[in-house]
């Protein structure tokens, strides 16, 4: 079956600008995560949604990252006025529940580059 | 406090021979134990859990982990290695009891095989 997918690959924007990362997790998976990973290090837990809403934005690193799951699919992290140390590749992920014993699938993530 | 600790930021290995690479591990109850691999431009994609029961735990392309309680560790093994073995691999810890349901991820070992 499908696995996750994020859209785009690649995000090259100036500082300053608004962008918006997609993720499309796998069909039926209730829980989304998003990560930010920078080079040669482990994901940095940011949100995760479990359905709609967002259980919990703690990783949040300010007010400037948003993130939306409105119907329980598809996710997008929003980054406002974007700073060179958001430069980053944010991965998405999904599982099947949230507590306990289930592994996370990732996507392939979105290289973001801020000029 | 959870925690995560792989020791070694490199491992390298001859292609053919036994490959290790450690993670210990420090939760207030039980673990669930997870291992990840990233190749180059890709995203994390799991290889094996542990649950419970068993403490030699078999997973994807021939890799395996043995559960240690007394040791607090979660070694990932593999009789033989390959030069497509090489990447980046990651350890995450979430505690049983603890209803914190974020995943504790290590910091990452890198694996080179060489031919």
């Amino acid at each position: 079956g499908a696995g996750v997918s994020q859209t785009p690959s690649n995000k090259v924007t100036e500082k300053g600008k608004y962008v918006e990362l997609r993720c499309d997790p796998i069909s039926g998976h209730t829980a989304l995560y998003w990560y930010r990973q920078s080079l040669g290090q482990g994901p940095e837990f940011l949100i995760y949604f479990q359905g709609t809403g967002a259980a919990d934005d703690s990783g949040l690193p300010n007010d400037r990252f948003f993130a939306v799951r409105p119907e329980g699919s598809v996710s997008t992290l929003k980054i406002q006025r974007t700073e060179r140390g958001d430069s980053a590749v944010y991965l998405c992920a999904s599982s099947v529940g949230v507590f306990g014993a289930y592994e996370q699938y990732f996507g392939p993530g979105t290289r973001l580059t801020v000029t | 406090a959870q925690s995560v600790a792989q020791p070694e930021d490199q491992v390298n290995v001859a292609e053919g021979n036994p490959l290790t690479v450690k993670c210990t591990y420090s939760v207030s109850g039980n673990p669930y134990l997870f291992w990840y691999v990233q190749y180059p431009n890709r995203g994390l994609q799991f290889l094996l859990k542990y649950i419970t029961g068993d403490n030699l735990v078999k997973g994807s392309y021939g890799f395996e982990a043995e559960f240690n309680k007394s040791q607090t560790s979660f070694h990932l093994k593999k009789p033989s290695a390959l030069v497509s073995d090489s990447a980046l691999y990651f350890c995450a810890v979430r505690d049983m009891v603890d209803s914190n349901y974020q995943l504790i991820w290590g910091a990452g070992t890198k694996l080179i095989i060489k031919p």
